[in-house]
């Protein structure tokens, strides 16, 4: 069954180093997310990517974040300069479709330490 | 603005129990309500998505149900299993591009062998 795919499962960083998290979404989806939870808290909306561009993001996603589909198959988010609490695992999603009756697929995660 | 709240926290049943999972919402206008399943330290699969136009969806041992007017879904598991332990989380598309999800905050459930 097609499944959305996140690299590394887990990533520790230092304090102000750039991380980039990988994502391959299921082959035939165009609209892709990425969310994030925070130990114990809810699962947030970062941002939503459709054709080559941000459709949408929250208030969390400022100027530190960015997202690129450098070739046909991966989906990354770029944190710049991580913070303490950047620490979350960052799950990434993808649809067929942009609209709302349509099913969203989550990746495995990837959690980032920050120390 | 969408809120989701899933009461309780947590719960614990003996293995062979219907569990009884709840998820509140306080906009009716709803598109439609997912629920997830999350293990420790893993992703959210997919369980069910039921439609506005719904009040039930099955699968296997699940069903969920919407009610709309009363801001409610809930999603039963009939003869619970051990396997079945984690946490259960809901979601609704925030506005009408459905571009984003809500989610609640998650039902840590428990089955006792």
């Amino acid at each position: 069954e097609p499944e959305v795919t996140q690299t590394p499962s887990h990533q520790v960083t230092q304090m102000g180093q750039e991380v980039i998290l990988r994502c391959v979404p299921i082959s035939n989806h165009l609209y892709f997310y990425w969310y994030r939870q925070i130990l114990g808290q809810k699962v947030e909306f970062l941002v939503s990517f459709y054709n080559n561009e941000i459709s949408e993001k929250s208030e969390i996603f400022d100027d530190q974040f960015s997202v690129e589909r450098p070739d046909g198959s991966n989906f990354t988010l770029k944190i710049r300069s991580t913070k303490l609490e950047d620490s979350a695992m960052y799950f990434c999603a993808s649809k067929t479709q942009g609209t709302v009756n349509t099913e969203a697929f989550f990746g495995q995660g990837t959690r980032l330490t920050v120390v | 603005k969408q809120e989701v709240t899933q009461i309780p926290a947590a719960l614990s049943v003996p293995e062979g129990e219907n569990l009884v999972l709840n998820c509140s919402f306080t906009d009716s206008a709803i598109y439609n309500l997912q629920w997830f399943r999350q293990d420790p330290g893993k992703g959210l699969t997919s369980l069910l998505l039921i439609q506005s136009s719904q009040r039930e969806q099955t699968s296997g041992r699940l069903n969920a149900s919407l009610d709309k007017s009363s801001g409610r879904s809930t999603l039963y598991i009939a003869a619970s299993q051990p396997g079945d332990s984690a946490t259960y989380l809901c979601a609704a598309p925030l506005g009408a591009a459905g571009n984003k999800l809500t989610f609640g905050g998650g039902t840590r459930v428990l089955v006792k062998p």
